[in-house]
């Protein structure tokens, strides 16, 4: 059964800084794995989809990996930003799209 | 807004209230989603239709219906609630579940607080 991790639960960094931040999987038979933003009571902003053939993605500040074989991926933030408040959630998909429990994360001004 | 579109953002309802909820897309996608997302929890995948039929329906309660009269349109008929199905509850679409390769579109969701 696929398992998903998000490590750490909750981040708070001061403003400008990079920072990292790490989703696990269990089974790395899957087709690909997806970024989330969720700002407090909201839905889910997609940020990034890495096909299971692809290493990494960017979008301006922001960086995803894929390491399959080891069933890791990282979300890289550059130089952070009061509005990067959120929570990050991965998902993995593979016959259905399964969830870490995110990371929240706090930028500090 | 994403291109997945919730109604209400927010609802109260009594136990003994009827209600639905509303999910559009109009992004051409033909795999509709409902997830519930409680506190401290992980999003949970409650019903799948695909090209408006159910594919799936992960041992919901039945006081949870869910309805989908074409590929835009999603609903969950809810009835007889309990206070612990408070909670967030999401819509999603994609193209069909078979094409992997596609990922999901979120709602904004709805916040449903049961009294």
């Amino acid at each position: 059964k696929q398992e998903v991790t998000q490590i750490p639960a909750a981040l708070s960094v001061p403003e400008g800084e990079n920072l990292v931040l790490n989703c696990s999987f269990t089974d790395s038979a899957i087709y690909n794995l997806q970024w989330f933003r969720q700002d407090p009571g909201k839905g889910l902003t997609s940020l990034l989809l890495i096909q299971s053939s692809q290493r990494e993605q960017t979008s301006g500040r922001l960086n995803a990996s894929l390491d399959k074989s080891s069933g890791r991926s990282t979300l890289y933030i550059a130089a952070s930003q009061p509005g990067d408040s959120a929570t990050y959630l991965c998902a993995v998909r593979d016959d259905k799209i399964i969830f870490g429990k995110g990371t929240r994360l706090h930028i500090l001004p | 807004e994403t291109g997945v579109t919730q109604t209400p953002r927010h609802l109260v309802m009594g136990m003994t209230n009827k209600k639905s909820l509303k999910c559009e897309q109009h992004l051409g996608h033909n795999a509709m989603y409902w997830y519930k997302q409680s506190a401290k929890k992980p999003l949970e995948l409650m019903f799948v239709y695909s090209l408006e039929e159910r594919v799936e329906n992960n041992s919901v309660p039945s006081r949870f219906s869910p309805e989908c009269p074409n590929s835009s349109h999603l609903f969950l008929h809810l009835h007889t609630l309990q206070p612990e199905d408070s909670a967030l509850y999401l819509c999603a679409s994609s193209p069909q579940p078979g094409l992997q390769g596609y990922g999901y579109t979120f709602g904004s969701g709805t916040r449903l607080t049961v009294v």
